[in-house]
């Protein structure tokens, strides 16, 4: 079975500060990784996958076979990235649901 | 392009009651997701649907839940007789068939059981 782990509920962080959302997942095929965001009274939303590789208002993510982990990055916390974080994966085959961690609440300090 | 379209916002109804919620996905989304989202969790699939027909319902409570997806477009997603314990949000979901892949959730639902 699929399992996303986010280990942290709540993260705080100060304006400036870098910040690194962890996830953990476990799959014994070929996932696909993503960062979903919900910022607040807003509906869920594609933050960014990994085989596109590309940073999304700063964050990156950089997935890790070897450690099976996704965490996501950015260097410069901004006030307007504070919102809720999922990070999910889908199984490689097919148009498959998602399977979402917990989340972790992201707040940045001015 | 117009979003996933979830009616009503909010519901409260007493247990054992029922209650219906309505999805109008984007339009030429061949699937179409619904999620349940217990406060402090992140969202767990029910049932999904390519066009019309259910390719996983694995984790619907059948004995209470049931959803359909008439004409291939809106879905409709039931619960009777509802328990406390299906307090949550209920989210639809919607994608283009692969490799895209994203998936477009609407404001779902929040249903309040008393």
């Amino acid at each position: 079975a699929q399992r996303v782990t986010q280990p942290e509920k709540l993260l705080s962080v100060f304006k400036g500060a870098p910040v690194e959302l962890k996830c953990n997942y476990s799959y014994s095929g070929s996932p696909e990784l993503f960062w979903y965001v919900q910022y607040s009274r807003q509906r869920l939303q594609l933050l960014l996958r990994h085989i596109s590789r590309e940073s999304i208002k700063g964050f990156t993510a950089d997935l890790n076979k070897g450690e099976t982990s996704f965490h996501l990055k950015k260097p410069f916390a901004q006030e307007e990235d504070s919102a809720m974080y999922y990070c999910a994966l889908i199984r490689n085959s097919g148009n498959t649901p998602l399977v979402f961690g917990k989340g972790t609440r992201l707040s940045v300090i001015a | 392009e117009a979003g996933v379209a979830q009616s009503p916002r909010y519901k409260i109804i007493e247990k054992r009651q029922s209650v219906a919620f309505w999805c109008n996905p984007i339009s030429g989304h061949a699937t179409l997701y619904w999620y349940q989202q217990i406060l402090g969790q992140g969202p767990k699939l029910l049932i999904q649907f390519q066009n019309n027909g259910v390719v996983d319902d694995s984790q619907l409570p059948k004995d209470r839940f049931s959803a359909e997806r008439l004409k291939g477009v809106d879905s409709t997603l039931k619960i009777q007789p509802a328990k406390l314990e299906d307090s949550a949000v209920y989210l639809c979901a919607s994608s283009l068939l692969r490799p895209s892949g994203e998936q477009y959730f609407g404001p779902g639902t929040r249903l309040t059981v008393t």
